[in-house]
């Protein structure tokens, strides 16, 4: 079955850079979305098509996807971005999703 | 207002069989353009995906939930049931139903869930 690996955490200062990988088999080859989830609350949609970003979601988020790893980046991220992130794939009629990130913002 | 909401027990023994109702409301499940999933998220675990109803009744599973997962839609209703036989403690989760909607002309291997419901939490426990 397909597997997507995330890395289990990532720590980034206020204002500064994230990147949230996902990486899986010619992952380029399909399309990826992102999904951002705080603590007690519902997965929310924050890409999808690898690169576009739904109704509401601030532009700070932009993805990529090519070869085996797409990419959620978060610019001047922000304190309120501190959640789990968890991509997502289409293989051979089931829905992937990725082990998680957990976003430290500090 | 766009919503999914899932209900069900909240506690189940292994020896009986899991119902959970996924109610939407602001679009009809006869759309072609939608499809509804169920999704399971383990206490402190990753989103784990378990099974899709399309718009034409066509479904998808999980390859290793197939045989104790059945899903049904009630379009008058503006229901979607899913039913494990034989649940485990191991079974113990949130479980979210979220909308896949593409409006596309072609939505091969367009898939993301851009709505989710607020989960209902079941605990499998004899």
């Amino acid at each position: 079955s397909y597997e997507l690996t995330q890395t289990p955490s990532v720590s980034v200062s206020p204002g500064q850079t994230a990147s949230i990988t996902c990486s899986g088999d010619k992952l380029g080859d399909k399309y990826v979305a992102w999904y951002q989830q705080k603590p007690g609350q519902s997965p929310v949609l924050v890409m999808h098509q690898d690169t576009k970003r739904p109704s509401g979601i601030p532009e700070r988020f932009s993805g990529s996807n090519s070869g085996n790893t797409a990419t959620l980046t978060i610019s001047g991220t922000q304190a309120m971005d501190e959640a789990d992130y968890y991509c997502q794939a289409w293989d051979s009629s089931t829905v992937v999703f990725g082990g998680g990130t957990k976003l430290t913002v500090l | 207002q766009v919503t999914l909401k899932e209900s069900g027990p909240v506690l189940v023994k292994p020896t009986e069989t899991l119902t959970l109702t996924c109610t939407v409301s602001g679009f009809s499940l006869s759309d072609a353009r939608v499809g509804v999933s169920w999704i399971r998220q383990p206490p402190g675990k990753a989103l784990e995906w378990l099974v899709h109803i399309f718009s034409n009744d066509e479904k998808s599973y999980s390859t290793s939930l197939k045989s104790r997962l059945t899903i049904s839609k009630d379009t008058s209703k503006s229901q979607v049931l899913l039913t494990m036989t034989n649940p485990d403690p191991v079974d113990t989760a949130t479980y979210y139903c979220a909308r896949r909607y593409c409006g596309s002309t072609s939505c091969e291997g367009i898939w993301y869930f851009d709505l989710w419901g607020r989960g209902t939490p079941v605990t499998v426990s004899s």
